[in-house]
């Protein structure tokens, strides 16, 4: 069955970076982008970015623009996102999820979130 | 960007209460319009694509229709199960941007 995995959560302080990383399993790993989106505290979900795992381009929120990076590892099936210059804002649960290789596909299976709390 | 405007924000019913959730696209998005359904502690989960294509194993009181840019989820009988909160999110272009999202909760 289709499942994707992610890394366990992090406590890190301010200015730090996190990497995240996102297991997949059960599917062709290169048919389908990951997509990463994350949820403050109480919150709603906000779109970080995507990567296409066969070839490894990406396209990143405008906002998140020259402090995020998203890399995959098409031995492991892996994809990871790396987030810099954290602040307290960035404090949130972060999910990959996965869709198909077509414009306008949904994000169909997720990640179960990995918490990064950001603190001094 | 795209911002999608849902409303309420939250609604208390009962069960098998008629519930209905709206989502306004600030501009045109044609059918791309999905919904979530994300209950405490879990990822969200795909009920609808494409306006109306109801996923697998998504019950069928479950049903979305659109009216330009605007958008319904409705839940015919409310079940125990429906409580959680919905997200609506367009795929029409990037950066994909979701609704504020709605939590139904138990009146």
């Amino acid at each position: 069955q289709v499942q994707l995995v992610q890394s366990g959560a992090e406590v890190k302080k301010p200015g730090a970076s996190v990497k995240v990383s996102c297991r997949a399993s059960g599917y062709t790993f290169t048919s389908f982008y990951i997509h990463w989106v994350r949820q403050a505290p109480g919150q709603g979900l906000e779109w970080l970015g995507v990567i296409y795992p066969d070839g490894g381009g990406t396209d990143y929120a405008q906002r998140f623009q020259g402090r995020i990076s998203m890399t995959s590892d098409t031995s492991t099936s892996t994809v990871y996102m790396d987030l810099r210059s954290l602040t307290a804002d960035d404090t949130a649960i972060y999910f990959c999820a996965r869709a198909w290789q077509t414009p306008h596909s949904d994000l169909d299976y997720w990640g179960q979130g990995t918490l990064v709390t950001v603190s001094s | 960007d795209i911002q999608m405007t849902q409303s309420p924000s939250s609604v208390s019913a009962s069960v098998g209460d008629r519930v209905t959730i709206s989502c306004r696209a600030s501009q045109g998005i044609s059918t791309w319009l999905d919904w979530y359904q994300q209950k405490p502690g879990k990822a969200p989960k795909l009920l609808i694509s494409a306006t109306s294509g109801l996923q697998g194993g998504v019950p069928s009181r479950f049903s979305g229709s659109r009216s330009g840019t605007d958008f319904t989820l409705t839940i015919s009988s409310l079940r125990p199960e429906d409580f959680a909160t919905y997200y609506c999110q367009q795929t029409d272009s990037f950066p994909l941007t979701f609704g504020g999202g709605t939590k139904v909760e138990i009146k």
